[in-house]
């Protein structure tokens, strides 16, 4: 089974500043999907991010770019020019690619990112 | 946002009684899920469902039932709660159910069970 660590439970950063949450998994598949939830405290949980394992090229969206690092099992998540609406629980997730259509997510703990103004 | 809605969206309840949460969704999409989030442990799925009348477990099916009698509405039974499944209960779609497509996840449901 596949598993997700998070291992930092929380990090702060100054607002402007640039700041990397990490995320390992384990894993014996060499096909699957990596992403990065973001859960605001209205708790709605929104997709930041999305790797696919085949790629090489680390995905970017606007401030967020992932270091995705296949050999070492590892997908840390940047941010950059933290805003204070970035303030939030942030989850690593992983899913298989099976196509037989019922690919589960698996989460990591989280990470509660707070923005310092 | 995609059209998910769940309901209650908080509710307290004692041990032993039956509790139904909904999850409603006007996406039309094949597949459902519904996922418990609790401290230290991240979502983990309860079970999920790829059309209707066809469902399965996930990782922490125990004490838990789901039915699926229209495509629009997944419901989750707890037929005896007990004060474990005092969580946070999140209901999630995906079109495709594969890797590449995305899941949706409604607002959540809080229970609380004393």
């Amino acid at each position: 089974a596949q598993t997700v660590t998070q291992s930092q439970p929380e990090m702060s950063v100054q607002e402007a500043e640039t700041v990397t949450l990490s995320c390992t998994y384990d894993t014996s598949e060499s096909d699957y999907y990596l992403f990065w939830y973001k859960q605001p405290p209205s708790r709605q949980m929104i997709l930041v991010i999305r790797q696919e394992a085949y790629k090489q090229q680390n995905a970017t969206e606007n401030r967020f770019s992932v270091n995705f690092q296949k050999a070492a099992k590892s997908f840390s998540l940047k941010i950059s020019d933290s805003q204070l609406g970035d303030a939030a629980m942030y989850f690593c997730a992983y899913r298989s690619v099976t196509n037989f259509g019922n690919e589960k997510l698996t989460f990591g703990t989280g990470t509660r990112l707070t923005i310092i103004p | 946002d995609a059209g998910i809605t769940q309901s209650p969206r908080h509710k307290v309840t004692e041990t032993g009684t039956p509790v139904t949460l909904r999850c409603h969704q006007t996406e039309n999409h094949r597949y459902m899920y519904w996922y418990r989030q609790d401290p230290g442990h991240g979502l983990r799925l309860i079970h999920y469902s790829y059309g209707v009348k066809d469902t399965d477990k996930g990782e922490v099916s125990d004490g838990y039932s789901v039915s699926r009698s229209k495509t629009e509405d997944f419901l989750l039974t707890l037929e005896s709660a007990t004060s474990s499944q005092t969580s946070v209960y999140f209901c999630a779609i995906s079109d495709t159910g594969t890797a590449l497509d995305e899941q949706y996840f409604g607002p959540g449901t809080r229970l609380t069970v004393t």
